[in-house]
């Protein structure tokens, strides 16, 4: 099993801004994922990111609106950049293989 | 790709028999996965099929058939706490361990 958190837990923000969403997980993992969860809908992924290479998107994704870092095998952040009201939504980041674990999530809502 | 059908929402009453069925396309099927999301949580796993046949986990069973791209979940013994969304989740052989989901079944327990 895998214990992950990430901060902030919530934010509002206003249009035009950024923000960087923290993940942290209790163990060293390969890949760790970042999805999106408007409200009342469905998991989409966003992106998979492994420790020492560039995140892989999914399409309907760039890097420039949502860069990814992973500087370990236990961290990963997750930008959302120049935000609309469009990207209110919870993000959450995932790890593991057949059984995903999942971080308590960050909902975002953007004014 | 991968495409995903469940039903949008089930209404039950307590200690009644709810099945969620699934169905999907996808060019890489690996196995199929259900989570359990209660609102304002975050998704836990509650089962995974790779082959065919039945998995039987307490109260939730789950089933998988290849041959027709379909699956279900199966409360048995239902209880107000198992008022949730529930997903059903394809891995894709070509994807590693990337996970597309479907759009979620809202189950509403009454009493």
């Amino acid at each position: 099993s895998a214990v992950i958190s990430q901060k902030p837990s919530r934010d509002i923000c206003q249009r035009g801004t950024s923000l960087t969403i923290q993940c942290q997980v209790d163990s060293q993992v390969t890949m760790m994922f970042w999805y999106r969860q408007q409200p009342g809908q469905s998991l989409t992924l966003i992106a998979t990111a492994n420790q020492g290479s560039e995140a892989t998107y999914e399409s309907g994704f760039v890097i420039d609106k949502f860069p990814i870092s992973r500087p370990n095998l236990t961290f990963s952040t997750l930008t959302v950049s120049n935000m609309s009201p469009e990207d209110s939504s919870i993000y959450l980041c995932s790890v593991g293989g057949v059984e995903q674990f999942f971080g308590p999530g960050t909902r975002l809502t953007v004014l | 790709g991968q495409s995903l059908e469940q039903p949008s929402e089930v209404t039950a009453v307590e200690g009644a028999i709810v099945q969620i069925n699934c169905t999907y396309q996808t060019s890489g099927f690996y196995g199929l996965s259900w989570y359990q999301q209660h609102d304002g949580g975050a998704p836990t796993f509650l089962s995974y099929n790779a082959l065919d046949g039945l998995e039987e986990t307490g109260r939730f069973s789950s089933f998988l058939s290849r041959s027709d791209s379909y699956g279900y979940l199966l409360l048995q013994e239902l209880q107000m706490k198992d008022s949730a969304s529930y997903f059903c989740a394809v891995r894709d052989r070509a994807a590693g361990n990337k996970l597309t989901f479907g759009g979620g079944t809202r189950v509403l327990v009454k009493p």
